[in-house]
């Protein structure tokens, strides 16, 4: 089975811009997270996707946006760009299992950079 | 979720079994044990997951204390490509997360395979 895609791999935007992410699950996985990665905060979650409805969201600002379509692709939004959302972003998709078990598989992630 | 405390950084021999240590104290009933493992700038890779008994995959074998206080992973042979950042993460079932789902990263230890 192929395993999570994401792209693009590597993107340069500048300050106010917007730019989006886009990401496709493993085939029969319908919930997708989102993450983002930096130097001085680690690993934080985004966001998650189950059946194109938002389930649940972590602490970032309103900029920050997704959705998901009727086959579990997802993209991911953020508007308005800063230079502090340069990072790793990071999509995984979860095939929720018996009990609820939530185990999830990463995808190689797309580098933003903000200038 | 329950918080989890690792070592910063490990040391380990090629060849030789590592063993990765996970302090849970406070896990609940219902929560698993995961290991995911994060190779330089890759997206983390998903080792292995428990909830009370020890279980081996073709990656790994994972060890849980009788009182689920701790668990211990363990690379039968450590080779340089296991150098990563290991990360253990106690999580309950989806949609137990309070709102905010998605896996809580910390730290985790960086091993480094000295050949």
């Amino acid at each position: 089975k192929a395993g999570v895609t994401q792209t693009p791999r590597y993107l340069i935007k500048t300050r106010g811009q917007q730019v989006t992410l886009s990401c496709s699950p493993i085939s029969g996985h319908r919930s997708v997270s989102w993450y983002q990665q930096t130097p001085g905060q680690g690993l934080q979650f985004l966001f998650e996707y189950f059946s194109e409805t938002q389930r649940n969201k972590g602490n970032f600002p309103g900029r920050f946006s997704g959705r998901q379509f009727s086959n579990s692709r997802s993209e991911m939004n953020v508007s308005t760009l800063e230079l502090g959302d340069s990072a790793l972003y990071l999509c995984a998709s979860s095939l929720l299992g018996s009990g609820g078990l939530y185990t999830q598989y990463f995808g190689p992630g797309t580098r933003l950079t903000v200038l | 979720d329950a918080k989890t405390t690792q070592p910063t950084s490990m040391d380990c021999a090629e060849g030789r079994a590592a063993n990765l240590p996970c302090n849970h104290s406070t896990i609940s009933g219902n929560e698993y044990v995961y290991w995911y493992r994060q190779i330089h700038s890759q997206g983390p890779q998903y080792i292995i997951h428990g909830l009370k008994n020890n279980e081996t995959n073709e990656m790994a074998s994972l060890i849980i204390t009788e009182d689920r206080k701790s668990s211990t992973l363990i690379l039968p042979h450590a080779t340089l490509r296991d150098t990563a950042v290991y990360y253990c993460i106690v999580r309950g079932p989806w949609g137990s997360g309070g709102g905010a789902d998605g896996l809580t990263f910390g730290k985790g230890t960086h091993l480094i395979i000295q050949p």
